[in-house]
């Protein structure tokens, strides 16, 4: 299995700030990472796949990157909406792993 | 409107069996792959298996092959995932997932169902 770890876990952040989670897989993974949104008591929501192509509908505030094995996720200024759980998930190999998921709160 | 509904919340007994639902519509059931997903209680995701609902062909993550068996029914656009003998530790949501089969997206899934509950306890 491919190991997806994400960083950091949780952060706390303001409105308005800039916000970089990432995620490191365990070995090359191409371009098969994809990033998901997941609010309280809802089901997951795609925002990008591919490293860094936008999901129809979703805000150009995302943003997708790589550097080798480190793949980031950016929020470029952060609104009250984005408070959520984000994940992860290479497609490269089955089994489909996702990372353990950085939650944004409030600061 | 593309979309994937799910079947209501279970709640069973340990060694009991059961068979959750995920009805597609709005699109070409089968010209897409249907993924499970399974959430523990205030955990993060874990993907379970995937099925071609056209060939009726399902692969499995290594955690969930023997456990659970996901199939399909194309002429009523529906995939399912099935439970010989519930354990408490099969306690979770399940979503259903679509993926695109041939890769165009980088087998992401784009859409979601709403989550099944599955409850067991004695």
């Amino acid at each position: 299995d491919i190991t997806m770890t994400q960083s950091p876990s949780s952060l706390s952040a303001s409105i308005g700030d800039r916000v970089t989670i990432t995620c490191r897989a365990g070995q090359s993974i191409s371009s098969y990472l994809n990033w998901y949104q997941q609010k309280p008591g809802k089901a997951p929501e795609l925002l990008i796949n591919g490293v860094s192509i936008l999901q129809s509908g979703v805000s150009s505030r995302f943003s997708g990157g790589r550097s080798g094995t480190d793949f980031t996720l950016t929020i470029s200024s952060l609104q009250p909406e984005d408070f959520a759980t984000y994940y992860c998930q290479q497609t490269f190999s089955r089994p489909r792993t996702f990372g353990q998921g950085t939650r944004v709160e409030v600061k | 409107e593309v979309q994937l509904e799910q079947s209501g919340a279970e709640v069973k007994k340990p060694g009991e069996s059961l068979r959750i639902s995920c009805k597609g519509s709005g699109y070409s059931f089968t010209s897409y792959w249907i993924a499970w997903v399974r959430q523990m209680p205030g955990k993060g995701l874990e993907w379970m298996g995937r099925i071609d609902p056209n060939e009726s062909e399902s692969k499995y993550s290594p955690s969930a092959q023997g456990h659970v068996t996901i199939s399909a029914d194309k002429s009523i656009n529906t995939a399912y995932l099935q439970w010989d003998s519930l354990k408490a530790s099969d306690t979770a949501i399940y979503f259903c997932a679509r993926v695109d089969s041939s890769g165009y997206n980088f087998y992401a899934s784009d859409v979601w169902g709403q989550g099944t509950m599955v409850t067991v306890s004695s």
